[in-house]
């Protein structure tokens, strides 16, 4: 079963805009871990962010992780064409044994 | 050099063939693994590979059959395959695994394969 599930599935904003994504997951964690993927190409690791950080900055990228709530958001700033991607949430499954990715969030940044 | 690269880019191969993926990492990490990604759907653990060990084996069917000759190479070598295994294979790498801490992962390009 899925940990983390992403919100919205799809989203499309103008470039200079920005984006923010949401994730919600089930069990405790030790990390969470959000990536993007052009289409139909491997992933690339954007940010982690552990269970004791509440926040977390990556040049336009802002994470943030609320274990009360089980829930992480990501937000891209000032969004580019180049930022159109997919991005799923990640987190180890209850019994540590694999990363399990959200179903993700898919953004188009038009110009 | 921080690549994961990944061979064939595609493959197109029936049934009864038999026929291998390969990935290669030369970053020094310790922690090798495949993933099946289906189309708009996220990518889903197969196989952990540690120290040139099978740590993991997410109940993955017989006809995929994984192999790590050394600590920068990884193989998936595929027998009998269904249509339905038609998918983006993954490989990736971390420095290294423990169960229940996954660090940052490096995804190589994949390998788009097509089961007529």
């Amino acid at each position: 079963s899925q940990q983390g599930e992403e919100d919205p599935q799809a989203l499309s904003i103008q470039e200079g805009e920005n984006a923010t994504m949401n994730c919600s997951y089930k069990t405790s964690i030790n990390n969470l871990q959000w990536y993007r993927q052009n289409s139909g190409r491997g992933l690339v690791h954007l940010i982690l962010i552990r269970s004791n950080e509440r926040e977390k900055h990556s040049g336009r990228l802002r994470v943030t992780l609320d274990t009360s709530k089980k829930s992480s958001s990501l937000l891209i700033t000032a969004s580019r064409a180049a930022d159109t991607a997919s991005y799923f949430c990640a987190t180890a499954n209850q019994a540590g044994t694999a990363l399990i990715f959200g179903k993700g969030t898919t953004l188009s940044v038009s110009s | 050099d921080t690549e994961v690269t990944q061979t064939p880019k595609h493959l197109v191969m029936g049934m009864t063939n038999k026929k291998s993926l390969k990935c290669e990492q030369h970053m020094g990490h310790r922690a090798m693994y495949w993933y099946k990604q289906k189309a708009k759907k996220p990518p889903e653990l197969m196989f952990v590979y540690s120290y040139e060990k099978l740590s993991i084996n997410e109940s993955v069917p017989s006809r995929f059959s994984p192999e790590c000759p050394n600590s920068s190479l990884l193989n998936l070598h595929l027998h009998a395959l269904q249509p339905e295994d038609s998918a983006l294979y993954l490989c990736a790498s971390s420095q290294d695994f423990d169960r229940g801490i996954y660090n940052e992962q490096f995804f190589g390009p994949g390998t788009r394969l097509t089961v007529l």
